[in-house]
């Protein structure tokens, strides 16, 4: 089945660590998204990204960087983690072709914690 | 004000009733629009997208879009325990190529025996 597919599930690391989290599809999608959920605050969106060669920058990009590596792959960093980047990460794509590309597919997720 | 309004419930049904949850909007020009279920713990998964006034159907669900009262709502009939979930009402605010969602901050329902 196409899905999109998240590592690791779950991390605990330590503030000052630099870690990366990795999202990779198999739907055939062109765009991707990273999000961060914490509780009472919802979806924010991190960082996007349309094509390999384009990257752009969500809500809350501050503290975060992204790598498109390939049309199937996009991964999330923390360059210095810090325990309030502590959150549920999601990865999403959608197909620019379906519904204008506003449909989109959620990732399973990565808890983070920095302690 | 917050882009995408929802009551964070929980919202208490009992089981086989009509579940109706309501989302305002900020953006007059929003063109898409969207609920998601999510599971505690779990992700995201579109169960309803509507772009036009009115009310489309799928199987129990339906949902309803004003766009001069720029609300949007979920209506679940005949609920089942495996509805309680948080219900995510997510907005396009662009037209075009952006395709940015802004999400509320959801409803969570609770279906009882």
């Amino acid at each position: 089945d196409a899905d999109v597919t998240q590592t690791p599930r779950n991390r605990i690391t330590k503030t000052g660590k630099r870690i990366m989290l990795e999202c990779s599809q198999t739907k055939g999608h062109d765009r991707m998204y990273w999000y961060r959920q914490d509780p009472g605050l919802g979806l924010q969106l991190i960082y996007y990204s349309f094509d390999v060669k384009d990257i752009n920058k969500g809500e809350i990009s501050d503290g975060y960087s992204v790598s498109r590596q390939a049309q199937a792959k996009f991964s999330l960093s923390l360059e210095s983690a810090i325990p309030n980047q502590t959150a549920l990460y999601f990865c999403a794509t959608s197909d620019p072709g379906l519904a204008g590309g506003t449909e989109q597919f959620f990732g399973p997720g990565t808890r983070l914690t920095v302690l | 004000q917050k882009e995408v309004e929802q009551n964070s419930g929980p919202l208490s049904v009992p089981e086989g009733a009509i579940a109706s949850l309501n989302c305002t909007y900020s953006d007059r020009g929003s063109q898409s629009f969207f609920w998601y279920r999510q599971y505690s713990g779990k992700s995201p998964e579109l169960i309803m997208s509507i772009y036009s006034n009115g009310d489309k159907e799928d199987g129990r669900f339906t949902a309803q879009l004003n766009k001069a009262s720029q609300y949007v709502s979920l209506l679940i009939r005949d609920s089942q325990p495996s509805d309680s979930a948080t219900y995510l009402c997510a907005v396009n605010p662009d037209t075009g190529t952006a395709s940015k969602l802004t999400f509320g901050t959801g409803t969570r329902l609770q279906v009882t025996l």
